[in-house]
């Protein structure tokens, strides 16, 4: 078991839904990490937030909004995505920045 | 632009055979090159790291040789199982700046018995 805890682990949205993607860690890092992975690809970094502010965006459409309420806890809200949107989608984290990532098991997404 | 090019995409050993993955780069400001190792339904996991000061790490049966005039580094695994069986991601990473983790495009390691 990772000690980055993603829910759901599975998630079937029509493309007018909402609906929203939560990641939790208790280890005290202050660096978390949205990915997205497709079939057979590395992670693509979305964003980035460190000591709860944002500080990477990496041109992600609008329809993906993330925040992060507290040190321990980042959410990703999603609505209104495209068929082309369905992936793995991982949350890491790290102590700081420039320290390891580590990562959980991810929400796998499917868009209708 | 690629930045860290992994080879091969796939890869096929004998239980106890040590396979070898291979990644090269072309920025000098990294500074991190960690391994990642995902199994199926999983996320990745954090394998093995090295940074450009030593030429090899050790961990298990898991081993980073890094060449730095070179920029190459690659994984090696001694005695392979097929529990060892899973697609493995280099990555590197700038030590100043946005520090954003560059992943290679990984490899699909199968381990026979």
């Amino acid at each position: 078991d990772t000690e980055v805890t993603q829910t759901p682990k599975h998630l079937v949205m029509g493309m007018t839904n909402k609906k929203s993607l939560k990641c939790e860690q208790h280890m005290g890092h202050r660096a978390m990490y949205w990915y997205k992975q497709k079939a057979k690809k590395p992670p693509e970094l979305m964003f980035v937030y460190s000591y709860e502010k944002l500080s990477i965006n990496e041109s992600v459409p609008s329809r993906f909004s993330p925040e992060c309420p507290n040190s321990s806890l980042l959410n990703l809200h999603l609505h209104a995505l495209q068929p082309e949107d369905s992936a793995l989608y991982l949350c890491a984290s790290s102590q700081v920045l420039s320290q390891p990532q580590h990562f959980g098991d991810g929400t796998r997404l499917s868009i209708l | 632009q690629q930045q860290v090019k992994q080879s091969p995409q796939s890869l096929i050993v004998q239980k106890g055979g040590i396979p070898i993955i291979n990644c090269a780069y072309e920025n000098t400001a990294f500074d991190y090159f960690p391994w990642y190792q995902q199994f199926p339904g999983k996320g990745p996991a954090l394998l093995i790291a090295i940074r450009p000061d030593v030429s090899e790490k050790k961990e298990g049966r898991f081993t980073i040789s890094f060449n730095k005039s070179a920029k190459q580094f690659s994984l090696h695994i001694m005695d392979s199982q097929p529990g060892d069986s899973a697609t493995y991601f280099c990555a590197a990473k700038e030590g100043q700046g946005a520090q954003k983790l560059v992943f290679g495009q990984g490899t699909r390691l199968t381990i026979n018995p």
